[in-house]
């Protein structure tokens, strides 16, 4: 069964502190993803990775950062939390193909929150 | 630039009753297409998938839908809705030949009344 994991449902942080969210899947995808969910705005995407070291800034990069040392591996970083920054994020792995051609695979989500 | 419009925000429907998502895109040449669902607290899982051939596609969980190009369209739909297709449904499309990046609909929140 095709699993990608996210390292926490739900997360609290504080304002300035440095935030690290942590996705892996196990299916050898050559793309991961980051997006981030709030209410009647959809997925937003903020940044993708299609390959290990290269990643592609999405729709909402500010404020974020990400790293892919390691295929399945894909992090992203909140240099200083901010409380706008409160949302669910979403992890999403693929297949490399043309255009869009292979579903994305996702993660079950963190909540963060920062106070 | 690609787009997807889900114009319904909230549908309720009664259980067993029929039920269609709307779904349009805009994109110039033929589109991929999905169809993911997210249950309360979950992430999100594909109902099914439109790259070509057949128009009307079938998905899991009895869904399934109908691509229209004259309309732009790709309408999600079940004949029988269940209590437990309670849920968050979102249409998503290729965003272009060059990457596999996805443009997603901001969503139809479905409740389903006993």
């Amino acid at each position: 069964d095709v699993k990608v994991t996210q390292s926490s449902r739900y997360l609290v942080k504080r304002t300035g502190e440095k935030v690290f969210l942590e996705c892996v899947q196990d299916m050898d995808h050559e793309n991961m993803f980051w997006y981030r969910q709030d209410p009647g705005l959809g997925l937003r995407l903020i940044y993708f990775s299609y390959d290990v070291k290269m990643k592609e800034k999405g729709d909402i990069p500010e404020g974020y950062s990400v790293s892919r040392e390691k295929k399945e591996r894909f992090s992203l970083i909140l240099e200083s939390a901010s409380t706008n920054q409160t949302s669910m994020y979403l992890c999403a792995s693929s297949l490399s193909g043309t255009g869009g051609n292979y579903e994305q695979y996702f993660g079950p989500g963190t909540r963060l929150t920062v106070t | 630039a690609q787009s997807v419009t889900q114009p319904d925000i909230h549908i309720t429907v009664s259980e067993g009753a029929s039920l269609e998502l709307r779904c349009n895109y805009s994109y110039g040449a033929t589109p991929y297409l999905f169809w993911y669902v997210q249950s309360p607290g979950q992430g999100l899982q594909l109902l099914l998938k439109y790259f070509s051939g057949d128009t009307l596609v079938q998905g899991i969980k009895g869904f399934e839908a109908e691509f229209k190009r004259s309309q732009s369209s790709f309408n999600l739909r079940k004949p029988s809705v269940h209590w437990s297709d309670a849920a968050e449904y979102f249409c998503a499309v290729g965003q272009s030949y060059n990457t596999d990046k996805l443009i997603f609909g901001t969503g139809t929140r479905l409740q389903v009344f006993p």
